[in-house]
């Protein structure tokens, strides 16, 4: 089936751990994004990827880290996480098309101690 | 600053309809996008509005207003499953999404 599939689904880490969040696409869309979803906020952009080889910062970027070496991948490391990086994190990816809706995937669920 | 404003919370009975409200100010107007998302779940499209007017899709509906800043979705012949957050989010001029903190509608039998 086609679509976007997160790894790990549920981690809890120690503060100052390292961390990668694994997102892999097999609908060739040239945007990719990684969110994260707070209770009572909106989703908010960490980093987004245009097309391979390109990354951008997003709204909340401090201390998160993107590669897009290819058009399927795009990781997300925390290089040192911290309590305040506790959230559900969302891949997604999006086509040129008229609408260029998202596409989701199914979260990961990260939880700093 | 750029802001997304949707309420809260919503109740509603099972057969009945429902208006969710949204309105923005954002630099810009590229778009204005409905998600659905269930508990535990991703956020999964539900309508695209660019234009002003009603576009409708089976049960669901969204209008938008670019001059009032305005969109609503009706949810119409309300059923249990459609119990879930309702986000709306506005693509502005540099095409980048500004997301609405969600509406989480609950259904009553």
């Amino acid at each position: 089936i086609a679509g976007i599939t997160q790894a790990p689904t549920s981690q809890i880490l120690a503060a100052g751990r390292r961390m990668t969040l694994r997102c892999t696409q097999d609908m060739r869309h040239n945007a990719m994004y990684w969110y994260r979803q707070d209770l009572g906020l909106g989703l908010r952009l960490i980093h987004y990827s245009n097309t391979a080889g390109t990354t951008g910062k997003g709204e909340v970027p401090d201390g998160y880290s993107v590669s897009r070496a290819n058009t399927d991948d795009f990781p997300l490391t925390l290089a040192s996480a911290v309590p305040s990086q506790t959230s559900v994190y969302f891949c997604a990816s999006s086509d040129s098309g008229i609408t260029g809706e998202l596409f989701f995937g199914e979260g990961s669920r990260l939880t700093v101690l | 600053g750029q802001n997304i404003d949707q309420p809260t919370e919503m109740t509603a009975t099972e057969g009945a309809i429902v208006q969710i409200n949204c309105t923005y100010q954002t630099s810009g107007f590229n778009g204005l996008f409905w998600y659905q998302q269930h508990a535990g779940e991703a956020p999964t499209f539900l309508s695209y509005n660019v234009l002003d007017g009603l576009e409708e899709k089976g049960r669901f509906s969204s209008f938008l207003s670019r001059s009032k800043g305005y969109s609503y979705l009706l949810l119409k012949e309300l059923q249990m499953k459609d119990s879930a957050s309702y986000l709306c989010a506005v693509r502005d001029r540099d095409y980048q999404l500004i997301w609405g903190a969600g509406t989480k509608l609950i259904i009553k039998p």
